[in-house]
């Protein structure tokens, strides 16, 4: 059972846009910074966004990310058959003092 | 840029303390967070833990008890020990950095696949 939530699954249609939920507390997301990554399986993870929304050098703007409240998302615009992988978010706990991460979205594109 | 190679056994039996070390190429210790995280198979991502150069820890609650973290800066290295290993211990282990532990990963180990078996 993960800290964060997340949704299982997402699918859009080439070219189309999805978006990710992250839900979590007071204790993580509320007070401390998000976090997204892409896993490709037998590659290492790949950070997408940090701080809520920034995007590391490379990272094409086609991946979003934002924050409100306690809960997360990230957003992927138009969608292509690379992206498909399953993503994370994750965060800091200050409760269990432990970086946590939700339990991954798997993107299929139809 | 900082790059981590990452290296270990892949094979342990159950009882033993499963070790892995990271090397950091092309940065040095100083001003970061050094993390640990796997992943089992068909399972979600697990973060394990993270050391700074001072030696500074802080572990997953629920792997606490059996987890060791430690650096040596004269080799630019950081090790993980996991003791008292069982087969819920099989999974992909990344070595990671990051700026501090409220901005994430941002740069990651190749991974390495250890398995748990007599």
């Amino acid at each position: 059972q993960s800290v964060l939530t997340q949704p299982p699954s997402v699918s859009a249609a080439p070219g189309q846009k999805v978006t990710i939920s992250c839900s979590g507390s007071t204790s993580n997301i509320g007070s401390n910074y998000v976090s997204w990554y892409q896993y490709v399986p037998r590659t290492a993870p790949k950070l997408l966004i940090y701080d809520n929304d920034k995007r590391p050098s490379g990272i094409p703007d086609r991946f979003s990310g934002s924050k409100s409240g306690t809960s997360a998302a990230l957003g992927i615009t138009g969608l292509q058959t690379g992206d498909e992988a399953d993503y994370y978010c994750g965060t800091w706990d200050s409760s269990l003092r432990s970086w946590v991460f939700g339990g991954g979205t798997k993107v299929t594109v139809l | 840029q900082v790059q981590l190679q990452q290296w270990g056994a892949g094979l342990w039996k159950p009882s033993e303390t499963l070790s892995l070390t990271c090397a950091i190429y092309g940065g040095s210790f100083g001003g970061s967070y050094w993390s640990w995280i796997r992943q089992p198979p068909g399972k979600g991502l697990e973060w394990i833990g993270e050391i700074n150069q001072s030696g500074s820890t802080n572990y997953n609650p629920s792997l606490k008890s059996r987890v060791a973290m430690s650096v040596d800066t004269s080799k630019n290295q950081f090790s993980l020990h996991l003791s008292s290993v069982t087969a819920a211990d099989t999974a992909v282990y990344s070595c990671g950095q990051s700026p501090d532990h409220y901005h994430g990963v941002h740069i990651w180990g190749q991974g390495t696949m250890v398995t748990v078996s007599s």
